[in-house]
């Protein structure tokens, strides 16, 4: 069965600074894709990156930025120059592609950014 | 422009009682679901409908049951409700067979039952 682990439960960084958030998987399947969603308190669920299991390349979007690594199957999410803003829950996502489309979530990381 | 809407936002019932939520999308979307969101956060996946067919059905209680009256629409009618039931419902829309498709999620509904 498809798993996410996120295995920090909570992080802080200083404003300006960078953090990366860890979250590993587990699967059988050589197609599938992984994002990152933002949780803010607000409680709307806000897509931050995306990334394609078969694409190489890791993801960007401004300031955040995926290593994906497929052999260890890691999918680390970087902030920088980390905002107020960016406080939230982050959480982590796995699609499975084979038969029903299952979006499978990890436990979160609440982020804490301290000024 | 909302691109899926649910409601109510919050719901506040006592148990033993029964009660809807509603949810629509506009993004033109093939694919609704209902996720089940708990106090310690964990998102957990309870139904999905493809064009109004019930695709995914995890081990929820029959006490809940979703309607997909057409595609752009899922709702969610809880009977009996249990003091357990407590917890935000989230609905969400997707393209299937769009690879990359996110999730798109409305706002939530914060279901407390007293």
């Amino acid at each position: 069965a498809q798993t996410v682990t996120q295995s920090q439960p909570e992080m802080s960084v200083q404003e300006a600074e960078t953090v990366t958030l860890s979250c590993t998987y587990d699967t059988s399947e050589s197609d599938y894709y992984l994002f990152w969603y933002k949780q803010p308190p607000s409680r709307q669920m806000i897509l931050v990156i995306r990334q394609e299991a078969y694409k190489q390349q890791n993801a960007t979007e401004n300031r955040f930025s995926v290593n994906f690594q497929k052999a260890a199957k890691s999918f680390s999410l970087k902030i920088s120059d980390s905002q107020l803003g960016d406080a939230a829950m982050y959480f982590c996502a796995y699609l499975f592609t084979s038969g029903t489309y299952k979006y499978i979530f990890g436990t979160g990381t609440r982020l804490k950014v301290l000024a | 422009d909302t691109a899926v809407s649910q409601t109510p936002k919050y719901l506040v019932t006592q148990m033993g009682n029964d009660k809807s939520i509603k949810c629509e999308q506009n993004l033109g979307h093939d694919t609704m679901y209902w996720y089940k969101q708990d106090s310690k956060k964990f998102l957990k996946i309870m139904f999905s409908y493809n064009n109004k067919e019930l695709i995914i059905n995890e081990t929820v209680p029959n006490r809940f049951s979703p309607k997909s009256p057409d595609k752009a629409h899922l709702n969610l009618h809880i009977n009996s409700l249990e003091l357990g039931d407590s917890a935000v419902y989230f609905c969400a829309s997707s393209l299937l067979g769009a690879g990359n498709s996110p999730l798109h999620f409305g706002n939530g509904t914060r279901l407390t039952v007293t």
